[in-house]
């Protein structure tokens, strides 16, 4: 089964407010967490990635949060423009996976409205 | 563009028919990947290659796809006897194999290149 999720499908956020996107996991020996961004027609891209061993990562305009106890990520977009409208995809690795193979979770569609 | 590369970008056939993927990984990447998405889902692994050694394959991957990587360097997908549930897009990923201890390597995708078998 799918051992990575989302607890919304779909967010609409005003251009310029915060956005949070939200994902559940439920391995527990997950070490390895990535969030993705999926533009229409594209690839995935990378966006942020945060270890086992933190809880909080900082990239531009963005922020990842890792909470192990109840086993759930965050993606924080600060001020956000046209630009991130996007699919928003968790990503995880766990250990018994071999040769870091990620497993996805399904996605949260953002709308940046004007 | 020094990205990971794919071709063709859109592939339409008839059902029955054999298709055949390419992926130019980013040059220094050693690992490669096939992911296989469809509409409204995250993408689901299908094989990996470290080097030219195929490593894992899931057990979606019937025996009708076929990947190779024969000199490490670009990799080929091949869909035979093509199914209208092999609707789809299939995309490619590499990543420089984490040699450190406590790092990880990040994959990095291509655009994809979307199947439709009527």
């Amino acid at each position: 089964g799918e051992s990575v999720g989302l607890h919304l499908p779909t967010l609409s956020v005003q251009e310029g407010d915060n956005s949070i996107i939200n994902c559940a996991y439920s391995n527990s020996a997950s070490d390895y967490f990535i969030w993705y961004k999926q533009e229409s027609g594209k690839g995935p891209q990378f966006i942020i990635d945060i270890r086992s061993n933190m809880d909080k990562r900082q990239g531009q305009r963005v922020t990842v949060l890792l909470n192990k106890t109840v086993k759930h990520l965050s993606l924080q977009i600060a001020a956000t423009q046209p630009g991130d409208s996007a699919v928003y995809f968790c990503a995880e690795n766990f250990p018994m996976n071999r040769d870091d193979k990620i497993i996805f979770g399904k996605g949260t569609r953002l709308h940046i409205l004007p | 563009d020094t990205g990971v590369s794919q071709d063709p970008r859109h592939k339409i056939t008839k059902r029955g028919q054999n298709v055949t993927f390419r992926c130019d990984p980013i040059s220094e990447h050693n690992r490669l990947y096939w992911y296989r998405q469809t509409l409204g889902q995250g993408p689901e692994f299908l094989t990996y290659f470290q080097n030219e050694a195929q490593l894992e394959k899931s057990r979606l991957l019937s025996d009708r796809f076929s990947a190779e990587r024969p000199k490490g360097s670009f990799s080929t997908l091949e869909i035979q006897r093509t199914e209208q549930g092999d609707s789809a897009m299939y995309l490619c990923a590499s990543s420089l194999e984490a040699r450190l201890a406590g790092s990880t390597d990040t994959q990095y995708f291509g655009p994809g290149t979307r199947l439709t078998v009527l």
